[in-house]
């Protein structure tokens, strides 16, 4: 089954702020990243996490907790282009084992 | 421009006949990837590959083979496909511990 859990869908109106969870259950991840993917694209690489505390990258930031395995995705500013699905991943060894969660649709709304 | 490019785009064949779908980096990554993608399931990794000569499976390899005899070549082969390895298909390429770029998909139709 999918070591990292994430919330199916949210939605939120433009210029909301969103937070995405993800819980993992596997322990030694090597950080927890994040990408997002339109329908019909490829996913592209928003942000990766090595260490506790939180990354910001413009309109969105991510945040790691180790002890808690936990992090999540902060999208603030929604903009229409946002509406995508997200994904939090994680590496479980050094040899290039990786791993995804199921996804998380958001969508804004006017 | 760093591009990891898969080809074909969209396939569709009949169960049995023998496939590959290719794929090439141009930024000179050790480790490359195979995932296949399915509805309310995510990404799972199909094969992964450290370095030339260097292959592994990941969570979902049977059905599939790969090769590495080149650093920025990464072929996925299906031997014997069947219907339930329709799916879509995404090669990546990465030098650390995340997954950085991915191709555009290869949607494959196993009839």
């Amino acid at each position: 089954g999918q070591s990292l859990e994430q919330p199916s869908e949210v939605t939120a109106v433009e210029g909301a702020i969103v937070q995405i969870n993800c819980t993992y259950q596997t322990s030694g991840f090597y950080g927890l990243s994040w990408y997002q993917q339109h329908d019909g694209g490829a996913p592209t690489f928003l942000s990766y996490n090595a260490l506790d505390g939180l990354e910001e990258t413009g309109r969105f930031s991510s945040f790691l907790s180790r002890s808690d395995s936990y992090g999540y995705l902060l999208l603030q500013e929604l903009q229409m282009k946002d509406s995508a699905s997200y994904f939090c991943a994680g590496s479980t060894d050094s040899w290039g084992k990786f791993q995804f969660g199921a996804g998380t649709q958001v969508v804004v709304t006017p | 421009e760093a591009q990891v490019t898969q080809n074909p785009r969209y396939l569709i064949t009949v169960t049995g006949k023998k496939l590959t779908v290719t794929c090439s980096q141009n930024m000179n990554h050790e480790y490359m990837s195979w995932y296949r993608q399915d509805p309310g399931l995510g990404l799972r990794q199909i094969y992964y590959s450290m370095n030339v000569e260097v292959t592994d499976k990941g969570d979902v390899p049977e059905g599939y083979k790969v090769s590495r005899k080149e650093k920025r070549n990464f072929p996925l082969i299906l031997e014997s496909p069947s219907p339930n390895q329709t799916s879509l298909y995404f090669c990546a390429s990465r030098t650390g511990n995340t997954e950085a770029f991915f191709g555009q998909g290869t949607r494959l139709t196993v009839v």
